[in-house]
């Protein structure tokens, strides 16, 4: 079974304070690890997707990084607006096309 | 371009009622998806439509859930009868045929009294 697990569960940051979230998978062969950002009361949004160990995206203060085992989501000098839930997902070969596995998420808040 | 809509926003039933959620989703958008997202928890996929047929249905508890998409385009769930574990939010989701990048809608937040 498919498997996402993701730390810290919660993390507190001062404004310009850099730091990373973990997202360790276990899957049956890897499509592709996405990452997404979802504020309160709001469907998830796209981030980035990695297919391959050894890729990194990057989209403003946000840099992610994926091994064969785990994803990492770094965030340089963060800033009150980057406060929400971030949100990794896996796909595996041999599942249909489009099925994510969650993993429960972090929930960042950054202070000013 | 416009999102994904979802109707209604909240809902709030007694247990053993009925509910239905509607979405639409955005335009030429071949692939639906509807997730269930416990609080403190991620999205889990209960179905997945390819235009009006069903990809992947495997987590949809059958004896109470039912999910239609008629011409293709906009898709109704259902909860009948619906359970205190059912307390949710409700998220509808497309993307293009054999896309990855889904496209997610505000969601239902469903609380079963």
């Amino acid at each position: 079974e498919d498997q996402v697990t993701q730390s810290p569960e919660a993390l507190r940051l001062q404004e310009g304070e850099s730091s990373s979230l973990n997202c360790s998978y276990t899957v049956s062969g890897l499509r592709g690890l996405f990452w997404y950002r979802q504020d309160p009361g709001k469907g998830p949004e796209f981030l980035f997707t990695l297919y391959s160990a050894g890729e990194e995206k990057e989209k403003e203060r946000l840099k992610a990084t994926l091994t064969k085992k785990e994803s990492f989501l770094h965030i340089t000098a963060p800033k009150p607006e980057d406060s929400a839930t971030y949100l990794c997902a896996v796909q595996a070969r041999g599942t249909s096309y489009g099925k994510l596995t969650f993993g429960q998420g972090t929930i960042l808040t950054v202070h000013p | 371009e416009a999102g994904v809509a979802q109707s209604p926003r909240y809902k709030i039933i007694e247990k053993r009622q009925s509910v239905a959620f509607w979405c639409n989703p955005i335009s030429g958008h071949a692939t639906l998806y509807w997730y269930q997202q416990i609080l403190g928890q991620g999205p889990k996929l209960l179905i997945q439509f390819q235009n009006n047929g069903v990809v992947d249905d495997s987590q949809l508890p059958k004896d109470r859930f039912s999910a239609e998409r008629l011409k293709g385009v906009d898709s109704t769930l259902k909860i009948q009868p619906a359970k205190l574990e059912d307390s949710a939010v409700y998220l509808c989701a497309s993307s293009l045929a054999h896309s990855y990048e889904q496209y997610f809608g505000p969601g239902t937040r469903l609380t079963v009294t």
